[in-house]
């Protein structure tokens, strides 16, 4: 079947670094989303993974290895403005995505 | 503004009464996707459309829910005889489809609906 995993909260604090964990579990596999959502708005996106390895860009980077079904997003220096939940995705199927829960990140000062 | 919209923004009914919400993708986009977010919750696939075509349903839409895209343009979503559990954001998603389903999707922001 199809499953992705992240943790539920974290906390971090201003300036600092956090990593956001995903594992995922799919029949095939067309590569990784990360998508940021703050409390009450849409989704918006953040990065696509489909190579082994990290992709930077910015002050976020995206990391992933498809033999260990593992990603992570890397937050740096972290503002209170990244409070907010990061959603994982993963394509499902000719059409689909199956997104996580998420992980509500409270950023404090 | 050229992201994908949704109307209305917020909508509050009683339990029984029908809604329909409305979303606008991108222009240039064909595909297009309805998912339903609880609190708490990622969003959660309920129907997708290439152009007019419906062509993916979640088992999870009861007969109670349609979606339809007749130009291939904006679509609809109807909830009829609403329940409480019916509550959620449902978020509207548009995508340009030249690289399958490893393009980006860009989601409106959502309508929230509350059943009292």
């Amino acid at each position: 079947g199809q499953n992705i995993d992240q943790p539920t909260e974290m906390t971090a604090t201003e300036g600092a670094i956090v990593q956001i964990n995903c594992t995922y579990q799919t029949s095939g596999f067309n590569g990784l989303f990360w998508y940021q959502q703050h409390a009450g708005e849409a989704p918006t996106f953040l990065s696509y993974n489909v190579l082994d390895g990290l992709e930077e860009k910015g002050r976020f980077s995206s990391f992933l290895s498809r033999s260990k079904g593992y990603s992570y997003l890397l937050l740096k220096e972290l503002q209170m403005k990244d409070s907010a939940s990061y959603l994982c995705a993963v394509p499902s199927g000719t059409y689909k995505y199956i997104f996580g829960t998420g992980t509500r990140l409270k950023v404090l000062a | 503004d050229t992201g994908v919209s949704q109307d209305p923004r917020h909508k509050i009914t009683k339990r029984g009464q029908n809604v329909t919400f409305r979303c606008d993708p991108i222009s240039e986009h064909n595909r297009l996707y309805w998912y339903r977010q609880t609190l708490g919750q990622g969003p959660e696939f309920l129907t997708y459309f290439q152009n007019e075509a419906q062509l993916e349903k979640s088992r999870l839409l009861s007969d109670r829910f349609s979606a339809e895209r007749p130009k291939g343009s904006f679509s609809t979503l109807e909830i009829q005889r609403t329940e409480q559990g019916d509550s959620a954001m449902y978020l509207c998603a548009s995508r340009i489809g030249t690289s399958g389903p490893t393009d980006t999707q860009y989601f409106g922001p959502g309508t929230r609906l509350t059943v009292l």
